[in-house]
């Protein structure tokens, strides 16, 4: 069955960096994109952007440019989200998701969660 | 950017109920849009692709309508497992994607 397994949680200071991995596993991982939504303590679902693991193309939501950075590694199926010049206000639980395909984006199948902590 | 919007922000209901939940956008979407359930401590389910396909293995009860700027989804026959967050999610060409801000539905 299709699976998105990502990696564990982070504790980030202001200002560093941070890169969630998403293994996928039980379908073609080049054939479909992968999107990454995030969620605040409380609050709802925003979207950050996706990488076609195809091309490695990427589109990334306005709020995000120049500080998130889409990659994949098609050898191991994973596709990574690196955020940087972290904010207190980045603490959220970081999703991957995977786009369902046929020319619609709905996100139909989903990884775990990664809770990212940012303090000073 | 497309800004969607949902009525009510909350809502309380008993088991066998019927839910209607609504989705506005600021401008013509067509029918791109979905709708998803999120239980607390969960990743998001889609349950609704295209304003109105099932997903499958999602029950029968949950249906979704609309096109244009407007949008329903409904649950016919509230069940005890029902209680939830709703977001709706629009996408357009580019493709860019957008979420509503969600309805949380609790028991009355």
């Amino acid at each position: 069955q299709v699976q998105l397994v990502q990696s564990g949680a982070e504790v980030k200071k202001t200002g560093a960096s941070v890169k969630v991995s998403c293994k996928a596993s039980g379908y073609g991982f080049t054939g479909y994109y992968i999107h990454w939504v995030r969620q605040a303590p409380g609050q709802g679902l925003e979207w950050m952007g996706w990488i076609n693991p195809s091309s490695g193309g990427t589109k990334y939501a306005q709020k995000f440019q120049g500080r998130v950075t889409l990659t994949r590694d098609t050898s191991i199926r994973t596709a990574y989200m690196e955020l940087s010049r972290l904010r207190s206000d980045d603490t959220a639980l970081y999703y991957c998701a995977r786009e369902m395909g046929a020319m619609v984006i709905a996100f139909d199948n989903w990884g775990q969660g990664t809770l990212v902590t940012v303090s000073s | 950017d497309t800004q969607m919007t949902q009525s009510p922000p909350s809502l309380s209901a008993s088991v066998g109920d019927r839910v209607t939940i609504t989705c506005q956008a600021s401008q013509d979407i067509s029918n791109h849009l979905n709708w998803y359930q999120q239980k607390s401590g969960r990743a998001p389910k889609l349950l609704i692709y295209d304003t109105s396909n099932l997903e499958i293995g999602v029950p029968s009860r949950f249906s979704g309508s609309g096109s244009g700027t407007d949008f329903t989804f409904t649950i016919n026959s509230l069940q005890p497992e029902d209680f939830a967050t709703y977001y709706c999610q629009h996408y357009d060409d580019v493709p860019s994607v957008t979420f509503g801000p969600g309805t949380k539905v609790d028991l009355k």
